[in-house]
């Protein structure tokens, strides 16, 4: 599965919207891109995946750059709870199904 | 829909002592998968299983490490001996199966705090 970059923590204030970025200029054309996040404690969450589209879910905005090289996930109106560490993932489906956590992005929302 | 359940929550144990962990996953989830996660870093997969085979269990230390999910529903997650790295959480998800990317969405439990002592 190709890598990912992603800044190592962002802050970002409550009711604006968060963007996280992340790079992954080796991807290859059947891999898909993953966003997981994880709250303090508490197991990763599944937030939203894409392949070459935008995507749009009740939690999130990913944004896929036309070469596929870089996206961006969007949280509309960050709240206090978004507080994590976000994971951006790529993978192929059909390889063992098996996740390559990097070191994510630890986002602060502050009031 | 329940969530994939794990248990215990939090563990402290001694070195060369030996623990065990349960896992529940999603009902009607073919893929269950347990990862380790060491403090500060990223989760890093130790085995998976697809009904109840295993699909890859390339980063499973064998020699204290052992896994089994015999009725292709729940799993346990043993290690004997302990040692003090491997205090860790450990993680269990699970994923509807394979074939498409919404199958193979991976869902975690809250997983099991390890401290060894």
């Amino acid at each position: 599965d190709a890598k990912t970059t992603q800044p190592t923590s962002m802050d970002c204030a409550e009711g604006r919207a968060a963007n996280l970025p992340c790079n992954h200029s080796t991807i290859s054309g059947n891999e898909y891109v993953y966003w997981y996040r994880q709250i303090h404690s508490q197991g990763p969450q599944y937030i939203i995946h894409g392949l070459k589209n935008n995507e749009t879910n009740e939690m999130a905005s990913l944004i896929i750059t036309e070469d596929r090289k870089s996206s961006t996930l969007i949280l509309p109106h960050a709240t206090l709870r978004d507080t994590a560490v976000y994971y951006c993932i790529v993978r192929v489906n059909n390889a063992g199904n098996m996740l390559t956590f990097g070191g994510g992005t630890r986002l602060m929302v502050k009031p | 829909e329940a969530g994939v359940a794990q248990s215990p929550r939090y563990k402290i144990i001694e070195k060369r002592q030996s623990v065990a962990f349960w896992c529940n996953p999603i009902s009607g989830h073919a893929t269950l998968y347990w990862y380790q996660q060491i403090l500060g870093q990223g989760p890093k997969l130790l085995i998976q299983f697809q009904n109840n085979g295993v699909v890859d269990d390339s980063q499973l230390p064998k020699d204290r490490f052992s896994a089994e999910r015999l009725k292709g529903v729940d799993s346990t997650l043993k290690i004997q001996p302990a040692k003090l790295e491997d205090s860790a959480v450990y993680l269990c998800a699970s994923s509807l199966g394979i074939g498409t990317s919404v199958r193979e969405t991976q869902y975690f439990g809250p997983g099991t705090r390890l401290l060894v002592l």
